[in-house]
């Protein structure tokens, strides 16, 4: 019974393209995050969520864009991709924010063409 | 600086052996510090909470020091299974807004030989 779930778990696209990735929690928690894991596996944080407050990395490029239709599900869209975008992107999620622990999902890997 | 610093390894180490990873971080107004352990191509899992008093889990110990703002994990009696990339993390204010949030640092590998 997954606890975070993350689709699809391996995208390929070419240059220019649009995207989404799926990430869904089942936890009952009320904060949801996304991160960017590089080819240095350096895990930086993105986007953090909940019912009341999105707060933004604000190094984070303006063609990325969270959406949650509800609590448990927050997805990640990203506009006009480049080749810099290829990582992996971990959905997480926590009770409440900050200090709670943390649950990933299985990850997505995106390869930019 | 970076605000969450590890030696990034590898450690290479027989079975058996005791193994120390050392952390730094920047922000004296952190509050929270955890370790999590990443296998390859796998998505980091919680492996435990770090507080002041230093706390042992099974073979596994962490330490704080808030004068230094070090946190140290040390593995005793390493096990095969205990290959994977360690992640020292640290709750701190690295987004706009009024909510901390947990900042990773780059991870320590680690390879236990038979």
């Amino acid at each position: 019974d997954t606890a975070v779930s993350q689709t699809p778990k391996y995208l390929v696209t070419q240059m220019g393209n649009d995207k989404s990735i799926k990430c869904e929690q089942n936890l009952g928690h009320d904060t949801m995050y996304w991160y960017k894991q590089d080819s240095k596996k350096f895990l930086k944080i993105m986007f953090s969520y909940n019912n009341k407050e999105l707060i933004i990395n604000e190094t984070v490029p303006n063609r990325f864009s969270p959406k949650s239709p509800d609590k448990a599900h927050l997805n990640l869209h990203i506009n006009s991709l480049e080749l810099g975008d290829s990582a992996v992107y971990f959905c997480a999620s926590s009770l409440r924010g900050g200090t709670d622990e943390q649950f990933f999902g299985p990850g997505t890997r995106l390869t930019v063409l | 600086r970076k605000e969450v610093e590890q030696d990034p390894g590898p450690f290479n180490v027989p079975e058996g052996a005791t193994v120390a990873f050392n952390c730094t971080y920047s922000n004296s107004a952190s509050q929270s510090f955890f370790w999590y352990r990443q296998d390859c191509r796998k998505e980091p899992k919680l492996l435990m909470s770090v507080y002041s008093s230093g706390n042992e889990d099974g073979r596994f110990t962490a330490q704080l020091n808030r004068a230094s703002q070090y946190i140290s994990l040390l593995i005793r009696d390493s096990k095969l299974s205990d290959s994977a990339t360690y992640l020292c993390v640290v709750n701190l204010y690295p987004l706009r807004g009024s909510a901390r949030q947990l900042t990773f640092g780059s991870g320590t590998q680690l390879t236990v030989l038979p």
